[in-house]
């Protein structure tokens, strides 16, 4: 079964700055990787995931994730936050012999103003 | 738009007691998935089901039963609930696994006392 770690369990940053939540998994075949987002009491959002191809892929909002198979991580990233992106994210891995996606712990990404 | 939706949102039950937590999809998924949140431990998989009438274990099945009756319908039945499993519950549906999208449901707290 294919795991997820995510290091960083907050992270705060300011309006405007850059921010990188970082997420790494571990799974010996081929995967399928997700990042969500959970706005306070809400359930989880899809933002965007990587099956294939262009490492580096686009979501919603500016965000953007890479993938790196020799550092077996899939970081997400934004130029500049707006107040609005402050959420838990979730990093999730699905293995390609299709079994059930697995979560990491989340990443609660605070932004002040 | 995709929908799932969940109920009760929230309940409170008593320790031995047996607790039902519904979810409906109207996506016409056939998937369908149960996870709880916990904090630090992010969303962890319970039991799922690709068709009616079957249901799968997930990571942390015991404790928990699942049903499901119907493609739109899938319950999580917790027969002897129990102080550990005070949590908050999460339905979701994707039209398959790997690359496709989890939508999910807001959520039920379940506090046990």
């Amino acid at each position: 079964t294919q795991t997820v770690s995510q290091s960083d369990a907050h992270v705060t940053v300011f309006e405007g700055d850059s921010v990188e939540l970082r997420c790494n998994y571990s799974y010996g075949g081929s995967i399928y990787l997700s990042w969500y987002i959970q706005h306070h009491g809400r359930g989880l959002q899809f933002l965007l995931k990587y099956y294939s191809g262009n490492p580096v892929v686009q979501g919603v909002n500016g965000f953007e994730a890479e993938f790196s198979k020799s550092d077996s991580s899939f970081h997400l990233r934004k130029a500049s936050v707006h107040w609005s992106d402050s959420a838990v994210y979730f990093c999730a891995v699905s293995a390609r012999n299709n079994n059930a996606p697995r979560f990491g712990a989340g990443t609660k990404l605070t932004v002040k103003p | 738009e995709a929908a799932v939706t969940q109920s009760p949102r929230s309940k409170v039950a008593v320790t031995g007691g047996k607790v039902t937590l519904s979810c409906h999809q109207t996506n016409n998924h056939d998937y369908m998935y149960w996870y709880r949140q916990d904090t630090g431990h992010g969303l962890r998989l319970i039991h799922y089901s690709y068709v009616a009438d079957s249901t799968e274990k997930g990571d942390i099945p015991d404790g928990y039963k699942a049903s499901r009756p119907s493609q739109e319908n899938f319950s999580l039945i917790l027969e002897l609930a129990s102080l550990s499993q005070t949590a908050v519950y999460f339905c979701a549906s994707s039209e398959g696994q790997g690359a496709y999208e989890q939508y999910f449901g807001p959520g039920t707290r379940l506090t046990v006392l």
